[in-house]
């Protein structure tokens, strides 16, 4: 079945370190999105990729890197920088970057947490 | 004012209820409109997608568009205990590079 794939399911992350969290995606869908979900805020889009080896930073980028090497991977990389990093965290694709044209499909989230 | 707004609920309705889920928003540019429905520790996933103002229907689902007034809404009719979960709205321009504004989300909970 095509879909998109998160994980790990859920991560922790000590003092100063870096944690990368996958997502992968067998749609064939150009366009993938990283969301930050917390509890009475929504979502907010963190980095978005339009097409390979090309992305671009959302509403909150700041302490949070990605790569897009692959049209099937989009990581994310939480850095020791995002001094708040819990959070449940999504991935998205869609067909192409086109707002609403494209409706996105989700994963089932990473929910990161601080030890 | 913020760009979407979404009643915070939570809601809490018997088995059988009609239930009405609204959003409210500001920029009159959105063109494209979505409800997102999100199980407890999952993703969200697309319930219900019109483009401009009108009614849309998918079996005991309903989405309404009302741009004159810049107000959505999400009816669900014989609620069952299974409609249980968190709903989003979210709208977009029609421009290319537009980006998804979501609502907060309101959880919804069906007694049987």
């Amino acid at each position: 079945d095509g879909g998109i794939t998160q994980s790990p399911k859920y991560l922790f992350r000590k003092e100063g370190q870096n944690v990368t969290l996958s997502c992968e995606q067998n749609l064939n869908h150009d366009a993938m999105y990283w969301y930050r979900q917390d509890p009475g805020q929504g979502l907010r889009l963190i980095y978005y990729s339009q097409i390979v080896n090309d992305f671009q930073k959302g509403d909150i980028a700041e302490g949070y890197s990605v790569s897009r090497e692959k049209k099937e991977s989009f990581p994310l990389t939480v850095t020791s920088a995002q001094k708040n990093p819990t959070a449940f965290y999504l991935c998205a694709s869609s067909t192409r970057f086109s707002g609403g044209n494209q409706p996105q499909h989700f994963g089932d989230g990473t929910r990161l947490s601080i030890l | 004012q913020k760009e979407v707004e979404q009643d915070p609920g939570p809601l809490s309705v018997p088995e059988g209820a009609i239930v009405s889920l609204n959003c409210t928003y500001s920029n009159s540019a959105f063109q494209y409109f979505m409800w997102y429905r999100q199980y407890s520790r999952k993703g969200p996933e697309l319930l219900m997608y019109t483009y401009s103002s009108g009614n849309k229907e998918d079996g005991r689902f309903t989405a309404q568009v009302d741009k004159s007034s810049k107000y959505i809404s999400l009816f669900i009719r014989d609620s069952q205990p299974s409609d249980s979960a968190t709903y989003l709205c979210a709208m977009s321009e029609m421009r290319a590079n537009s980006k998804l504004t979501f609502g907060k989300g309101i959880t919804l909970s069906v007694r049987p």
